[in-house]
C-alpha cells in the first residue's frame, strides 16, 4: 500500500505571495490532517478534515486554510506569506473506522522557505 | 505554560548507552500518548503508543505513563546508531475527533 504522498517537496516563496500544498492520503484513509513543524515551536496542528468537512481546527490565522475532495485528497493554502510561515508542512491520514485512536500516518512533508 | 513539555536535548549517547527520554504534560483530559520517531527528511513515524498508565514494551524500547505525574518515558535499551532521530512525544484525548498534541521533540544521536 503506498504511503502518504506531499507535493511539492521544497518550495520557495516571497513574502506576500499565497501557496497551496497538496496531500494524498493512503488509499481507504478518510481522515487527513496537517501539521506545521518549526525548530522553535516543533510540531503544531493546523486541522483535520474527514468527509470534506473540518472538523478541528488549530490556533493559526485565517491565512491558512485546507480543503479536502471527495477522493479524500487535502490540500492547504497559506496566503498573503509572511517570513516567519517558513516551515516543514506535514500531512498525516488516518482510516477513523470509528474506534477511539486512530494511528496516524505522516508523509515526507513539504519544506516552505519564505524570502 | 505549554500543554506538552519535552527534554530539548539533543542527546548523544555511544553505542549500547540506555537512553531515557521524557515528557510531562498538563492536560488531564490526555488518556493516549505516543513515541514517534523522525528521521532527517522524513515524517514522522509511530513508535509506540500506550493507553493510560502503565508500561508497554517492544523489543529494544519500552514506554512508561505515569498519569499521576503527567509523566511519560520512553527507554531504549542497547541503543544503536540507527536510532539516532528525532523523538517526539504526542498525546490526545479520548473519542476519534481530539488532536494529537505534540513535545517539541529531542534529537538523538548515538555514536558507534
Amino acid at each position: 500500500k503506498a504511503g502518504v504522498t506531499q507535493t511539492p517537496r521544497y518550495l520557495i516563496k516571497t513574502r506576500g505571495q499565497q501557496v497551496t500544498l497538496s496531500c494524498s492520503p493512503i488509499s481507504g484513509h478518510r481522515s487527513v490532517s496537517w501539521y506545521q513543524q518549526t525548530p522553535g515551536q516543533g510540531l503544531q496542528f493546523l486541522f483535520e478534515y474527514f468527509s470534506e468537512t473540518q472538523r478541528n481546527k488549530g490556533n493559526f490565522p485565517g491565512r491558512f486554510s485546507g480543503r479536502q475532495f471527495s477522493n479524500s485528497r487535502s490540500e492547504m493554502n497559506v496566503s498573503t506569506l509572511e517570513l516567519g510561515d517558513s516551515a516543514l508542512y506535514l500531512c498525516a491520514s488516518s482510516s477513523y473506522l470509528g474506534q477511539v485512536y486512530n494511528e496516524q500516518f505522516f508523509g515526507p512533508g513539504t519544506r516552505l522557505t519564505v524570502l | 505554560q505549554k500543554e506538552v513539555e519535552q527534554d530539548p536535548g539533543p542527546l548523544s549517547v555511544p553505542e549500547g548507552a540506555i537512553v531515557s527520554l521524557n515528557c510531562t504534560y498538563s492536560n488531564s483530559a490526555f488518556q493516549y500518548f505516543m513515541w514517534y520517531r523522525q528521521y532527517s527528511r522524513k515524517g514522522p513515524e509511530l513508535l509506540m503508543y500506550t493507553y493510560s498508565s502503565g508500561n508497554k514494551e517492544d523489543g529494544r524500547f519500552t514506554a512508561q505513563v505515569d498519569k499521576s505525574s503527567k509523566y511519560i518515558s520512553l527507554f531504549i535499551r542497547d541503543s544503536q546508531p540507527s536510532d539516532s532521530a528525532t523523538y517526539l512525544c504526542a498525546m490526545s484525548a479520548a473519542g476519534a475527533n481530539s488532536k494529537l498534541t505534540f513535545g517539541k521533540g529531542i534529537t538523538l544521536s548515538v555514536r558507534p
